[in-house]
């Protein structure tokens, strides 16, 4: 079975543009998680989707939105590039909402901005 | 707000040696722990999973978790160079929630 797959892998776009990344999750898998990597930390939780609702949202500005399609793909958009919005960004799937301490992840897409 | 402490390292070790993490957890409720690996460049995979006090064991690896202290630590026996990555500590609070926290993670180098 396909993994988590995310696109794109790696982008580079300049302050004030928009960018939207993709996540398709394992097959059967139906809650998807964002989260955001900077070098030396920790992913920080940005938004929680399960069967097309968002569940959690975690402390990003309003910039940062997502959405859930009907085949479980997600959506992470991002406006008003920022310098500091350079980072991995992570989606993860889990089978079940109870399921999602059990993370699986995608590659990332890792945004740079200049 | 809920915090996961993990030194970050790098924790040096040779190969052969056991290899001890530790991570602390600010949530008295917290019912559910992860240990996740991230090589360099890659994404972080998941390697273990506790929810009750005590050890468990998977192969070369040892979960401990003690909820009264809010400590859990990840032991691996005869580390290999391979073992070399960073590993992230996450937790999953009480109180309904479906949304783990990470910790910064400690990197581990095993040399040869």
């Amino acid at each position: 079975d396909a993994g988590v797959t995310q696109s794109p892998t790696h982008l580079i776009k300049t302050r004030g543009q928009q960018v939207t990344l993709r996540c398709s999750p394992i097959s059967g898998h139906k809650s998807v998680s964002w989260y955001q990597q900077v070098l030396g930390q920790g992913p920080q939780f940005i938004f929680q989707y399960y069967e097309k609702e968002e569940r959690g949202r975690g402390n990003f500005p309003d910039r940062f939105s997502a959405r859930q399609f009907p085949n479980y793909s997600s959506e992470l958009n991002v406006n008003a590039l920022l310098l500091g919005d350079s980072a991995l960004y992570l989606c993860a799937s889990s089978r079940r909402l109870g399921d999602t301490g059990e993370l699986f992840f995608g590659e990332g897409s890792r945004l740079t901005v200049l | 707000q809920k915090e996961v402490e993990q030194n970050s390292g790098p924790l040096s070790v040779p190969e052969g040696a056991i290899a001890s993490l530790n991570c602390t957890y600010s949530d008295r409720g917290s019912q559910s722990f992860f240990w996740y690996r991230q090589y360099s460049g890659k994404s972080p995979e998941l390697i273990m999973s506790i929810y009750s006090n005590g050890d468990k064991e998977d192969g070369r690896f040892t979960a401990q978790l003690n909820k009264a202290s809010q400590y859990v630590s990840l032991l691996i026996r005869d580390s290999q160079p391979s073992d070399s990555a960073t590993y992230l500590c996450a937790v999953l609070g009480g109180g309904g929630s479906y949304i783990p926290t990470f910790g910064r993670g400690t990197s581990l180098i095993v040399h040869p």
